[in-house]
């Protein structure tokens, strides 16, 4: 079980928006840890995709934004389009009295209708 | 642009030592400016953090994988490495190695992001 609970997946049709969820605790997200995102394609490696909580890499589309507030977070895609059926993943990071460490959500499939 | 490239030998015995290497090109791991992690994700499954190590040798590993990890690097190669003692086939896993973006706060290292990736290795446990 992930320490970031998202939604194992969701859909929208071309053109729609989706919003994926991950929701944290008080020892990583609520603790005012950043949070970021990741694409994964089929079969290849994670994509840096959001950074810092909203923040694009040079690169990504401005139809993906990323936003945080207390232990929860969501990465949302506006004008979807068929290349953006993937797996998307939040990561943050966690300190509590086992130790600090990085920790990720579960991922999310996004199927594209 | 800076590249990573993981190696290994693709199938390991159960109770033996996993061992992968990381080649970093077009950056240094020397670089003062990050650290280097090493990430897995068993098939089909999602991704776990398994630890970093900077230029000077400084580590810091999941605390569910401490007992039996080891990450070093080595700067004359420009390469980082990873060992992970007494596998089993929950080990069986895509192994990715990452630059690692973090912040220090008062002396203490909080990791942020993760990029570039290396494009992966599959490690099989079975005898």
């Amino acid at each position: 079980q992930s320490v970031l609970t998202q939604p194992p997946s969701v859909s929208g049709a071309p053109g729609q928006r989706v919003t994926i969820s991950c929701t944290g605790s008080s020892s990583n997200l609520g603790a005012g840890y950043d949070v970021h995102w990741y694409q994964q394609l089929p079969g290849t490696a994670p994509k840096f995709l959001i950074y810092a909580n909203s923040n694009r890499p040079s690169g990504v589309p401005d139809r993906f934004s990323g936003s945080k507030s207390g232990t929860s977070a969501s990465l949302a895609i506006t004008g979807l389009q068929a290349e953006d059926e993937a797996d998307y993943y939040c990561q943050s990071y966690d300190s509590s009295l086992s130790g600090s460490h990085v920790v990720f959500g579960g991922g999310t499939k996004l199927t594209v209708l | 642009q800076v590249q990573l490239q993981e190696s290994g030998p693709g199938l390991v015995k159960p109770s033996e030592t996993l061992s992968l290497t990381c080649t970093v090109s077009g950056g240094s791991v020397s670089s003062g400016n990050y650290y280097w992690s090493w990430i897995r994700q068993p098939p089909g499954k999602g991704l776990e953090w398994i630890g970093y190590v900077y230029y000077n040798g400084v580590t810091n590993y999941n605390p569910s994988l401490k007992s039996r990890v080891t990450i070093s690097v080595d700067t004359s190669k420009n390469q980082f490495s990873l060992k992970l003692s007494s596998v089993t086939a929950a080990d069986t896993a895509v192994y990715y190695c990452a630059r690692t973006q973090v912040t220090t706060i008062f002396g203490v290292v909080v990791v942020d992001w993760f990029h570039p990736w290396g494009q992966g290795t599959l490690l099989i446990v079975s005898s």
